[in-house]
């Protein structure tokens, strides 16, 4: 299975940041990484499919890049209701697999 | 209005047996594979098993094979999840998710959630 390592795994940033989260697989992935982001006690939401592609009616201050094993999820100007927790998924093999998650706090 | 909404969780003792459903409602379930996710309190999301369109195609997590079966009812727009010889940590909320189809392809990401179920394995 491939696994995915999130980094970090909690971050404290303010309003205004740019923030940088990266998602490192066990093996190499083709272009098959998507972004979810999770409120307390809600379900996911996708951001970002096939590496860097934003999903409609996400703002553009959401970006994703990277290629191979090492991927990131980027915001460009944190707004306060972008504090979540953000994660990763590969779709390159089965099992389909997660990372472990980043809380993005205050 | 397009959305998932999942039945069927609650308090199972060890060993023993729950049925999960997911009403789909205000799209043509029939089109798409459809999915089950859990998360554990606290912990992070874990991809269960899938299922095509017409259920001749399906696949599971190891951790799951043998025990839980997924299946869907396209007459009654519901994806099911028979959960068998249930554990302390099969403990989680189940998401039913949708698969989407983009640029011709399947599997890049689940855009459509539903809210979670419950299940909670303990004597």
């Amino acid at each position: 299975a491939i696994q995915l390592t999130q980094s970090p795994s909690s971050l404290s940033a303010s309003v205004g940041d740019r923030v940088t989260i990266t998602c490192r697989a066990s093996q190499g992935i083709t272009n098959t990484i998507a972004w979810y982001q999770q409120k307390p006690g809600k379900a996911p939401k996708v951001l970002i499919y096939d590496v860097s592609n934003l999903e409609t009616g996400v703002p553009s201050r959401f970006s994703g890049s990277g290629s191979g094993t090492e991927f990131t999820l980027t915001i460009s100007s944190l707004q306060p209701e972008d504090f979540a927790t953000y994660h990763c998924q590969q779709f390159n093999s089965y099992p389909l697999t997660f990372g472990g998650g980043t809380k993005v706090e205050i | 209005e397009v959305q998932l909404v999942e039945s069927g969780g609650g308090l199972v003792q060890p060993g023993g047996s729950l049925r999960l459903s997911c009403a789909a409602s205000g799209f043509t379930f029939s089109n798409y594979w459809m999915t089950w996710v859990r998360q554990a309190p606290g912990k992070g999301l874990e991809w269960m098993a899938n299922i095509n369109q017409d259920g001749s195609e399906n696949f599971y997590l190891d951790s799951v094979k043998g025990r839980f079966t997924i299946s869907r009812d396209n007459a009654k727009n519901s994806l099911y999840l028979q959960m068998n010889s249930l554990r302390a940590d099969d403990t989680a909320v189940y998401y039913c998710a949708r698969d989407v189809l983009r640029f011709l392809k399947w599997h890049t990401d689940f855009d459509l959630w539903g809210r979670g179920t419950l299940v909670t394995v303990s004597s």
